[in-house]
C-alpha cells in the first residue's frame, strides 16, 4: 500500500471558499512536501514541512503536520478557479537518494 | 529558460517495440529521477541518479534501462514495450540534500497499442 494516502480523493468548492485536504502516512519521515499538478502538466512544488515543524504558511497555503498521528493537512484559503488541480503529498524518509513517496492525490475543482 | 525538459511529449507505439525518452535539466542539480504516473494518477518513483550514479532502482523490470551520460541528462530506454507500460513518465531533478524540493518535467505520455 502507499506510504501516503490522501483524503478526500476529490473536492468541489465554490470560488472564495477554503479547501482542505489530508494526507496520512505509515512510516517515520524526515519531511513532507505538497505538490500541485495541473491537468496534463508536471508537478509543481508548493511547500515543504520538516518533521520537527507543526505548521507552515506560504501565501494562501497552510500546511500542518502531526507526526504522532502520521498525518498532514493542506488548507487553501480563498480559493480561485486557477487553484483547480490535483494536489499530492509526498514523504521523505531518511533513506538515501532523496526518495519521495507520493500519495494518490486529491483532485480539487474550484467553480467560478 | 531554466527548467526540466523531456522529449517527446507524446509517444505512441506498438507492443514489442523499443523506445527512448530523453530528459535534460539546466538547473545545475546533481540528482535526477524518473517517475511513472498511471491512469489513476498514482505517481511512483522508478530510478534516481546522483552525479551519474544509480542510487534508487525501485524493482522496475529490467526492460527499463536508465542512462545518465552526464549529470544534466537522464534518459530512459524501454525494451519490448508492453501494454502495461502505457502511462505518463515524468523526469525530475533536485539538488542533493534532505530538504530539497524536486522540479518536474512536463511528462511524456506513452501509449502502447
Amino acid at each position: 500500500s502507499q506510504q501516503g494516502e490522501e483524503d478526500p480523493q476529490a473536492l468541489s468548492i465554490q470560488e472564495g471558499e477554503n479547501a482542505t485536504m489530508n494526507c496520512s502516512y505509515k512510516t517515520s519521515i524526515n519531511n513532507l512536501q505538497w505538490y500541485r499538478q495541473n491537468s496534463g502538466r508536471g508537478l509543481v512544488h508548493l511547500i515543504l514541512i520538516r518533521s520537527n515543524e507543526r505548521e507552515k504558511h506560504s501565501g494562501r497555503l497552510r500546511v500542518t503536520l502531526d507526526t504522532s498521528k502520521k498525518s498532514s493537512s493542506l488548507l487553501i484559503t480563498a480559493s480561485r478557479a486557477a487553484d483547480t488541480a490535483s494536489y499530492f503529498c509526498a514523504t521523505r524518509t531518511g533513506a538515501a537518494g532523496n526518495k519521495l513517496t507520493f500519495g494518490g492525490g486529491t483532485r480539487v475543482l474550484v467553480k467560478p | 529558460d531554466t527548467a526540466v525538459s523531456q522529449t517527446p511529449k507524446y509517444l505512441v507505439t506498438q507492443m514489442g517495440n523499443d523506445k527512448s525518452i530523453k530528459c535534460e535539466q539546466n538547473l545545475g542539480h546533481d540528482t535526477m529521477y524518473w517517475y511513472k504516473q498511471d491512469s489513476k494518477k498514482f505517481l511512483k518513483i522508478m530510478f534516481s541518479y546522483n552525479n551519474k550514479e544509480l542510487i534508487i532502482n525501485e524493482t522496475v523490470p529490467n526492460r527499463f534501462s536508465p542512462k545518465s551520460p552526464d549529470k544534466a541528462h537522464l534518459n530512459l530506454h524501454i525494451n519490448s514495450l508492453e501494454l502495461g507500460d502505457s502511462a505518463v513518465y515524468f523526469c525530475a531533478s533536485s539538488p542533493s540534500g534532505t530538504y530539497n524540493e524536486q522540479f518536474f518535467g512536463p511528462g511524456t505520455r506513452l501509449t502502447v497499442l
